[in-house]
């Protein structure tokens, strides 16, 4: 089993819809967890960090759940800018950051 | 300003012929990593310091080497590079804490002929 899991996708959306991905996990002791975003041919940019108690950032909302060892992210209101890969990052421990396969978002007007 | 920042972009290299890729970073962070992403995958960590302390991935081929004379530069080494190492290479770091998050360089692309 891989360490961070996520549904490739792709998700295919219109303009203005919400879309929701989720991203698994299997180390209980992983410490802390982040969204971040890759658009075609850049490196991974930071989208919002994810707390336990959940965060909101404009049209972005993370979630955790610890007791079932997944994150979800939701976006409201999709732009065709938000096309992108959106990879989930869990620090392991020790510092280890490990990816997740990636969902790929797709936007269409 | 770029706080992380690699070189080369691109690099191309001969099958079997020693490559190094540079990472520098501006930040004075504790933590750099190595990453190997190849298209359509996500990146794969291959190793990475906390300061002088080297964590080497299981699954990390022993062509693959890296050094961090200092705090701002971390150096990936690839022995013998083949067909399969053709990538894009993506160096992080971090602060260290618990909650921090990475910053990444642009990436050196890699292609081996």
């Amino acid at each position: 089993r891989k360490e961070v899991e996520q549904d490739p996708g792709p998700f295919n959306v219109p303009e203005g819809a919400t879309v929701a991905f989720n991203c698994t996990y299997s180390n209980s002791a992983s410490q802390s967890f982040f969204w971040y975003r890759q658009d075609c041919r850049k490196e991974p940019k930071l989208l919002m960090s994810v707390y336990s108690s959940g965060n909101e950032d404009g049209r972005f909302t993370a979630q955790l759940n610890r007791a079932s060892q997944y994150i979800s992210l939701l976006i409201r209101d999709s732009k065709l800018s938000d096309s992108a890969t959106y990879l989930c990052v869990v620090n392991t421990g020790f510092q280890k950051l490990v990816f997740g396969t990636g969902t790929r978002l797709l936007v269409s007007p | 300003d770029a706080m992380v920042i690699q070189n080369p972009r691109y690099q191309v290299t001969q099958f079997g012929k020693p490559v190094t890729l540079s990472c520098s970073q501006t930040l004075n962070h504790n933590v750099m990593y190595w990453y190997q992403q190849k298209s359509s995958q996500a990146p794969k960590l291959l190793f990475h310091y906390y300061d002088k302390d080297f964590n080497n991935e299981a699954d990390t081929p022993d062509n693959f080497q890296s050094r961090r004379p200092n705090t701002s530069f971390c150096f990936l080494d690839i022995r013998s590079p083949g067909l399969g190492d053709a990538a894009m290479y993506l160096c992080a770091t971090s602060f260290g804490g618990k909650d921090s998050e990475a910053f990444f360089g642009q990436g050196t692309r890699l292609t081996v002929v």
